[in-house]
């Protein structure tokens, strides 16, 4: 009944490596989003797209890229990992606001530690 | 822009006691509310939303939240909790057009004590 993987639950990386990491959603959903998660300070997003090969901006996307190739892929590139990327990394999907079933799924997550 | 405010960082509650979590939000439009659950080391699981129609959601395992658009509130309530329910629990906002992506809140931890 998984309907968002994450490819990885826990991650371990150096500092400078170039870091995927892969959210797969089977929902047909037009929306998929990234955020980290930190304690204390909630869920900040990080890049979002509205459809296949488009990507916005969100609060916090310094060091980070995405890509969309498909609908059903959303990948989070971190380009050269450092020890502040440390947290956990959650992908979303959703369809149109206007549909009654509107509402975030979320995967289970990716831990990311980087030393 | 939009932004969420949760008024309690920590809720610490006996075991069969009842429970309010609370949510503020900003808004100069009308909005869709969610409060979403999460569980240690996992990803974020839907709780209830209020998309339309009446104000008061009932939402799974027991929750319900009552959208108040005077005080823009959209606060949590649980007549009887149970350990189980001991988690993290975040309320987010979006507007109607669904240009820009959810808000979340910071968060409330629930710790129920037996």
């Amino acid at each position: 009944d998984v309907k968002v993987t994450q490819s990885s639950r826990y991650l371990v990386k150096r500092t400078g490596e170039k870091v995927f990491l892969e959210c797969v959603q089977d929902m047909d959903h037009e929306n998929m989003f990234w955020y980290r998660q930190d304690p204390g300070l909630g869920l900040r997003l990080i890049y979002f797209s509205y459809d296949v090969k488009m990507k916005e901006k969100g609060d916090i996307p310094e060091g980070y890229s995405v890509s969309r190739e498909k609908k059903e892929r959303f990948s989070l590139i971190l380009e050269s990992a450092s020890t502040n990327q440390t947290s956990m990394y959650l992908c979303a999907s959703s369809s149109y606001p206007q549909t009654v079933n509107y509402g975030y799924t979320f995967g289970s997550g990716t831990r990311l530690t980087v030393v | 822009a939009q932004s969420v405010t949760q008024l309690d960082s920590q809720v610490p509650v006996f075991e069969e006691a009842p429970v309010e979590l609370r949510c503020n939000y900003s808004s100069s439009v009308s909005v869709y509310l969610f409060w979403y659950v999460q569980y240690p080391n996992q990803g974020l699981q839907l709780l209830l939303k209020y998309l339309s129609g009446s104000t008061l959601v009932k939402g799974i395992n027991g929750f319900e939240a009552e959208f108040n658009k005077s005080q823009t509130s959209f606060h949590l309530r649980k007549p009887s909790v149970h350990i189980s329910d001991t988690a993290e629990y975040f309320c987010a906002v979006s507007d109607l057009s669904g240009n820009t992506p959810l808000v979340f809140g910071k968060g409330t931890r629930l710790s129920v004590i037996a």
